[in-house]
């Protein structure tokens, strides 16, 4: 069954810490992964995306890495920020079309 | 660019109503698509277009119509409304239907249904 699973479900840390969120797959084929950031009240927005040949992509103080062998994803935060308190959502595509959404990790970042 | 356009924001509904949420986006993309958001679970597929003209069922189509006349509109329609479709919806859209240039969502509409 194709099944995209992240955790942890919710991560509390202080502000300037450094967190790391995971993403498990099982889906199959693989096209790519992205990693979202949805702000509460808004529609999600994209971080990064992964091909199968790509293991790392950062995006500011974001920094995602895929490993395609053990099917599993994750995205770092470094020195984080209040304005880094949001749901992150990791998506992989299969085929063409076929997307995946795995329930997303709540992260609130504390002063 | 308005981006992807979603109304209303908020919206309570009695068991058996009909209603329509609308999406309009002016990026000229061609492929839309509605996402129920529910707590715990990710986002599930109701429906989505490739171009106007065409519409296909996702994941949870059942009690929900679309229809896309234009490549700017793609509303959803609740034809007897049921309080299991209490949930978040999001719109969204994108060039293409593959995940490579990602999508733009709107801000969401929060329904309940009483």
């Amino acid at each position: 069954k194709n099944q995209v699973e992240q955790s942890p479900q919710s991560l509390i840390i202080l502000e300037g810490k450094n967190c790391t969120l995971q993403c498990n797959y099982t889906v199959s084929p693989f096209s790519n992964l992205r990693w979202y950031k949805q702000d509460t009240g808004r529609g999600p927005v994209s971080l990064t995306i992964m091909t199968f040949s790509e293991n790392t992509k950062s995006n500011g103080r974001y920094t995602a890495t895929l490993d395609a062998d053990t099917k599993q994803s994750s995205l770092h935060i470094t020195a984080s920020q209040l304005s880094d308190s949001a749901s992150y959502i990791c998506v992989v595509t299969s085929g063409f079309n076929k997307f995946y959404f795995g329930s997303g990790t709540k992260l609130n970042v504390k002063p | 660019n308005a981006g992807v356009t979603q109304t209303p924001k908020f919206q309570v509904l009695k068991t058996g109503q009909s209603m329509t949420l609308q999406c309009a986006q002016d990026m000229n993309h061609e492929y839309m698509s509605w996402y129920r958001q529910d707590p715990g679970m990710g986002l599930r597929l109701i429906h989505y277009s490739v171009g106007a003209g065409i519409t296909d069922q996702g994941e949870v189509p059942n009690g929900y119509n679309v229809s896309r006349s234009t490549t700017e509109d793609f509303p959803l329609r609740l034809l007897s409304a049921a309080p299991s479709q209490t949930s978040v919806y999001f719109c969204a859209s994108s060039y293409s239907q593959d995940n490579n240039y990602g999508y733009t969502f709107g801000s969401g509409t929060r329904l309940t249904v009483v």
